[in-house]
């Protein structure tokens, strides 16, 4: 079955810190994975996928298949990262089956 | 002005009655999906869409109904049947399978 954890549902961290949030999943085939966010009143927005291995605002994350790993990581945390972030996998046989499953979500807490 | 709309952005309702959520997009995607967002639960699959006049059953179908008549429309209906309504729910679009998902600003339901 499909699944992805992320385990922490609260990370605090300080300005100018390193972030890394942590994101797992379970999937017997070669899944897509995404990072999306969501900052306080606005909409659930893709922040990054790792297709694109780019760097988007500063955060990177690297497709971990043999630890079945999708980790988020930013050297320098600011406050504007505060926020919600959710883990995505999608999968499934192409066609009417793929969808898209999600985390349960870290709040990203940067301290002054 | 091209997006993912659903309306209304809070709605009341009374045990025992049906409601339907409206989820509608211009930008011409063929999937569509509908999530539930409760905190502590981050977005759980209740429906969702690759195709016209097709749709799968997520992680928690049970007591909503959707349809798609249309490519651009993807209404759920929360019925009687759903033992606990009250929550935030999500609608989101994107092009094809394993693509990014685009969201709209969430329907607030609350069951008085």
């Amino acid at each position: 079955a499909q699944r992805v954890t992320q385990p922490e549902k609260l990370l605090s961290v300080f300005k100018g810190a390193p972030v890394e949030l942590k994101c797992n999943y379970s999937y017997s085939g070669s899944p897509e994975l995404f990072w999306y966010v969501q900052y306080s009143r606005q909409r659930l927005q893709l922040l990054l996928r790792h297709i694109s291995r780019e760097s988007i605002k500063g955060f990177t994350a690297d497709l971990n298949k043999g630890e079945t790993s999708f980790h988020l990581k930013k050297p320098f945390a600011q406050e504007e990262d505060s926020a919600m972030y959710y883990c995505a996998l999608s999968g499934g046989p192409r066609g009417r089956d793929d969808k898209i499953i999600f985390g349960k979500g870290t709040r990203l807490h940067i301290l002054p | 002005d091209g997006g993912i709309t659903q309306s209304p952005k809070y709605l009341f309702r009374k045990e025992g009655q049906n409601v339907t959520l409206s989820c509608e997009q211009n930008l011409n995607h063929d999937a569509m999906y509908w999530y539930r967002q409760d905190p502590g639960q981050g977005l759980r699959l209740i429906y969702y869409s690759q195709i016209v006049n097709d749709f799968q059953k997520g992680d928690i179908a049970e007591g909503y109904s959707v349809s798609r008549e249309k490519k651009e429309s993807f209404p759920l209906t929360v019925t009687s049947a759903q033992k606990n309504p009250t929550a935030f729910y999500l609608c989101a679009s994107s092009i094809q399978d394993r693509a990014e998902a685009f969201f709209g600003q969430g329907t607030r339901l609350t069951v008085v």
